[in-house]
């Protein structure tokens, strides 16, 4: 069965660094486009970034254009966040999910990893 | 480009009803959509794609429709355990995968 499982989430300063990680079984990995997703507490979704098949096309909401970046192992079956110059308001639930790719709709997701920023 | 807006933000409605939920696109979007189901302390469930298809596992008392810039998803027949959040999500070339606000289901 199709399974994704976050990891890296914890507690960072203002400015400071984390790399989350996506570990994916179950399925060809190396076929799907992967996104990244946060949730805020109390808040709706928001959606960060996503990544092509190949790593060779990536895109990212505004709000996190430079200061995060989205990469991929496939031989490793794996689906990274690297986030810079963390904020307060980065503060969520951070999940990975498989994208359809040639359909709309995320079909699969992780249990979630928690990122707090606080100084 | 597009923006999503939901309608109502939250809705209260007795087991056996009929639950029509809206999602509303600034510019057309053809059928670019999807909608998901958000229970306390859970993942999003992706129930609905390209606006009218089921996803895999999803009983047929959910379904939608739309095209262009109005969707909606209807639940036909409330279960208690309908209830939950439900957020509907566009992809668009420069926004990449936005969402909707969300509406707040509650089963009386």
């Amino acid at each position: 069965q199709v399974q994704l499982v976050e990891s890296g989430g914890g507690l960072v300063k203002p400015g400071g660094s984390l790399r989350l990680s996506c570990t994916a079984s179950g399925f060809t990995f190396s076929d799907y486009f992967m996104s990244w997703i946060r949730q805020a507490p109390g808040e709706g979704l928001d959606w960060i970034a996503y990544i092509s098949t190949t790593s060779s096309y990536t895109n990212y909401a505004d709000s996190v254009k430079g200061r995060f970046t989205i990469s991929r192992d496939n031989a490793k079956n794996s689906l990274y966040l690297q986030m810079n110059s963390l904020r307060v308001e980065d503060t969520a639930i951070y999940y990975c999910a498989r994208d359809q790719t040639s359909s709309v709709g995320l079909d699969y997701w992780g249990q979630g990893t928690l990122v707090a920023v606080s100084s | 480009e597009s923006v999503l807006t939901q309608s109502p933000a939250t809705l209260s409605l007795s087991p056996g009803e009929r639950a029509t939920l809206s999602c509303r696109a600034s510019q057309n979007i053809n059928n670019y959509l999807a909608w998901y189901q958000q229970k306390p302390g859970q993942a999003p469930r992706l129930l609905i794609y390209d606006a009218s298809d089921r996803a895999t596992g999803i009983p047929d008392r959910f379904s939608g429709s739309g095209s262009g810039t109005d969707f909606t998803l209807t639940i036909s027949s409330l279960e208690p355990e309908d209830s939950a959040v439900y957020y509907c999500q566009q992809r668009s070339i420069r926004l990449g995968e936005t969402f909707g606000p969300g509406t707040k289901l509650e089963i009386k």
